[in-house]
C-alpha cells in the first residue's frame, strides 16, 4: 500500500538529548514537510524539502534539523536547543509544492 | 499576504443536525488551491477535498458539501445529518500555485457531535 509512515508513534526523551523522528513515503512524491502541533493548536511548519538534497526552513525551524538524502525519506532531529519540544509531530508529502499534502500518522514526543 | 481564517474555534451540535464550518481566505494570487482536512482523535490529518480557484462549482460527497464563493473569499464546509464519527478538528488550507511552495493552514475548528 502506498502511504507515509512515521516512527515511532510515541517517543520519550530526557532533557538535553537529541532525538530523530523518522518519516518515509512510497508515493514517489518530490516534496516533504514537517509540522509541529501543540495541544489545541493548529499546524506550524518546521522544515520542508522540494527535492532531494535541498530543504528550507519553515516558520519555527530553530532547534530542529533535517536531511533529505533520499527521495522517500525526510528525518527530523529535535536537538537539545529546542526549548519546548513536547508536541505532536506530523510529516507530509506532496507531488509538488502547492499540491495536496498527504499526512503520516504522527509522532507524539514527550520530554521528561 | 496569504491567510486562512477559521473564526469558529469550537462547535457542538446534536447528532443528526446539520453544521457548517466557515473558512475565509486572503490571497494576492489568481491561481490557488483551497483544501479541507479532517483530524480525528487519532491525530492523522485526512485529506477531504481540494478546489482550484477557477472552479466555483459546489461539491457534494455523501453527507459532505462545500460552498466556494470567490466574491466573499469563502470556502465553507457543511456536514448534513451529522454523526458522532464526524467529531474531529477540521482544517481549511490555501496554497498559491504561482507564488509559493507550501500550504497555509487555518487554526482549525473543533467539532463535537453529541449523541
Amino acid at each position: 500500500d502506498g502511504g507515509i509512515t512515521q516512527s515511532p508513534k510515541y517517543l520519550f526523551r530526557k532533557e538535553g538529548q537529541n532525538v530523530t523522528l523518522s518519516c518515509e513515503q512510497n508515493l514517489n512524491h518530490d516534496a516533504m514537510y514537517w509540522y509541529r502541533q501543540d495541544p489545541g493548536q493548529g499546524l506550524r511548519l518546521i522544515y520542508y524539502s522540494q527535492i532531494v538534497n535541498d530543504f528550507q526552513k519553515g516558520d519555527i525551524a530553530e532547534g530542529y534539523s533535517v536531511s533529505r538524502e533520499k527521495k522517500e525519506s525526510f528525518p527530523l532531529t529535535v536537538t537539545s536547543a529546542q526549548k519546548n519540544p513536547t508536541a505532536f509531530y506530523l510529516c507530509a508529502s506532496s507531488i509538488a509544492g502547492a499540491e495536496t499534502q498527504y499526512f503520516g500518522p504522527g509522532t507524539r514526543l514527550t520530554v521528561l | 499576504a496569504q491567510k486562512v481564517t477559521q473564526a469558529q474555534t469550537e462547535i457542538s451540535v446534536v447528532e443528526k443536525e446539520d453544521v457548517t464550518l466557515d473558512c475565509v481566505y486572503e490571497t494576492r494570487d489568481t491561481t490557488y488551491y483551497l483544501f479541507w482536512y479532517k483530524q480525528p482523535p487519532s491525530g492523522e490529518l485526512v485529506f477531504l477535498i481540494r478546489r482550484n480557484s477557477f472552479d466555483e462549482q459546489n461539491e457534494i460527497s455523501g453527507r459532505y458539501s462545500w460552498n466556494f464563493q470567490k466574491s466573499t473569499s469563502s470556502f465553507n464546509f457543511t456536514i448534513t445529518a451529522s454523526q458522532v464519527v464526524d467529531s474531529a478538528v477540521y482544517f481549511c488550507a490555501l496554497s498559491e500555485v504561482n507564488r509559493d511552495d507550501k500550504i497555509i493552514f487555518g487554526k482549525g475548528t473543533r467539532l463535537h457531535i453529541l449523541p
